[in-house]
């Protein structure tokens, strides 16, 4: 079962900025819109940005407009999120997560925490 | 934003109960419309898409039905291992939304 695999969540001030990445092992990465969901502890979910297969459109959550931005390297089957301007309601676990229909696929997630 | 209400917000059933699950939407998002089932500590699993359709590899106990503005999530007879947090979401309208969840609690 394919698993998306997400890397650089941690531990920054509120003002600061994390980048996360996620490696997309499958074959088709260039052809699906990517998504970032996230869950801040003991709540629920929360879609948060998506961007088409081929980078050309990008949706945003209200919640992170101007302050997050979802960006893609097809070369490498990676999708990104660049996160400024943190605050400590951005505390979550950030999924990436893919899928026609629905999102077939999941990572394990990154933990943003943040914190003064 | 399309708000998602789902109800109850915690239902208390025995295994071998039939569940029943409700998600309403402010405003119609057609069919556009799935089901995910989260289990303490894991990443959620889709278990229905576009309304009605059980994903690939969910057991047939699992059912659902609606569109435009009112869904229901109906577990037939519940197994010891379907008691989780379930959550609706849609996908007709940016900014995509899910519902709060409910919690499938063992009575």
């Amino acid at each position: 079962e394919m698993q998306l695999v997400e890397s650089g969540g941690g531990l920054a001030q509120p003002g600061g900025s994390l980048r996360l990445s996620c490696v997309d092992p499958g074959f088709t990465f260039s052809k699906n819109w990517m998504h970032w969901v996230r869950q801040a502890p003991g709540k629920g979910l929360v879609w948060v940005s998506g961007m088409s297969g081929d980078g050309s459109f990008t949706k945003y959550a209200d919640s992170v407009k101007g302050r997050f931005t979802i960006s893609r390297d097809n070369a490498k089957n990676t999708l990104y999120l660049q996160m400024n301007s943190l605050r400590t309601e951005d505390t979550a676990l950030y999924y990436c997560v893919s899928g026609t229909g629905g999102y077939y696929f999941w990572g394990q997630g990154a933990l943003v925490t943040v914190s003064s | 934003e399309i708000v998602l209400t789902q109800s109850p917000a915690t239902l208390s059933l025995s295994p071998g109960e039939r569940a029943t699950l409700s998600c309403r939407a402010s405003q119609s998002v057609s069919s556009y419309l799935a089901w995910y089932q989260q289990k303490l500590g894991q990443a959620p699993r889709l278990l229905i898409y576009e309304a009605s359709n059980r994903a690939t590899g969910i057991p047939d106990r699992f059912s659902a039905s609606g569109s435009g503005t009112d869904f229901t999530l109906t577990i037939s007879s519940l197994e010891p291992e379907d008691f989780a947090v379930f959550y609706c979401h849609q996908r007709s309208n940016w900014p995509y939304t899910f519902g709060q969840g409910t919690k499938l609690e063992i009575k």
